[in-house]
């Protein structure tokens, strides 16, 4: 199975504190993004690391990539109320036209005003 | 302008009854995929169309099909519903790597 593995399940954290997920792959991607979604709704595009990238920011998010280990890690810096939502993985794999993104199952986020 | 917009926000429906999903992508984006995502689980692949042209298939049944229109939006059925698959239905479309997923049909199938 292509699926990705998230790691924790469920992390619950003060506002300000730093959130740190996991994520780990079984095969090689084109690239690896993530995604947050907000009770069961839409989810949204986050940020994007290529398989040729090994750290990317944007404004709180620090995403790093190692494909010799096959996992990432999304760290969220000061983190707010508005934060808490479900953070999901996702591996972009390309091949014969196609191209699918294979999520995990997700990490629960709640932040404790 | 406007995002990824899907129809019906909800349905209901009983096993055995068929079920059409609507999705308009953004304006430009000629890929549109789909994706069931089930009570606790990340999103799983359906089908991806470009150019009104199947590109990729996901691990469904046959009662599952899609199709793309000329203007690029693009509808999923699914016939003989079951019980399982009640989950939320989600489109999104891209222009290159990054997909823009819309809000989502909540289907029910009682």
């Amino acid at each position: 199975s292509q699926q990705g593995e998230e790691d924790p399940q469920a992390l619950s954290i003060q506002e300000g504190e730093n959130a740190t997920m996991n994520c780990s792959y079984k095969t090689s991607i084109n690239n690896l993004q993530w995604y947050r979604q907000n009770s069961g709704r839409g989810l949204v595009h986050l940020i994007l690391i290529r398989s040729n990238e090994r750290e990317k920011h944007s404004g709180r998010l620090r995403v790093t990539l190692d494909t010799s280990k096959k996992s990432s890690s999304l760290l969220i810096t000061a983190s707010r109320a508005a934060d808490t939502a479900s953070y999901f993985c996702a591996m972009a794999y390309s091949g014969a036209g196609s191209y699918q993104l294979t999520f995990g199952k997700g990490t629960k986020l709640s932040v404790i005003p | 302008d406007a995002g990824v917009t899907q129809s019906p926000t909800h349905l209901i429906k009983t096993r055995g009854q068929h079920v059409t999903l609507r999705c308009s992508p953004i304006s430009g984006h000629k890929s549109v995929s789909w994706y069931q995502q089930v009570l606790g689980q990340g999103p799983q692949f359906i089908f991806q169309y470009y150019e009104k042209e199947e590109r990729g298939r996901g691990n469904f049944p046959d009662r599952f099909s899609a199709r793309q229109f000329p203007n690029y939006s693009s509808e999923l059925n699914v016939n003989a519903l079951l019980l399982g698959d009640s989950a939320l239905y989600l489109c999104a479309s891209s222009l290159s790597s990054t997909q823009y997923f819309g809000p989502g049909t909540r289907l029910t199938v009682l």
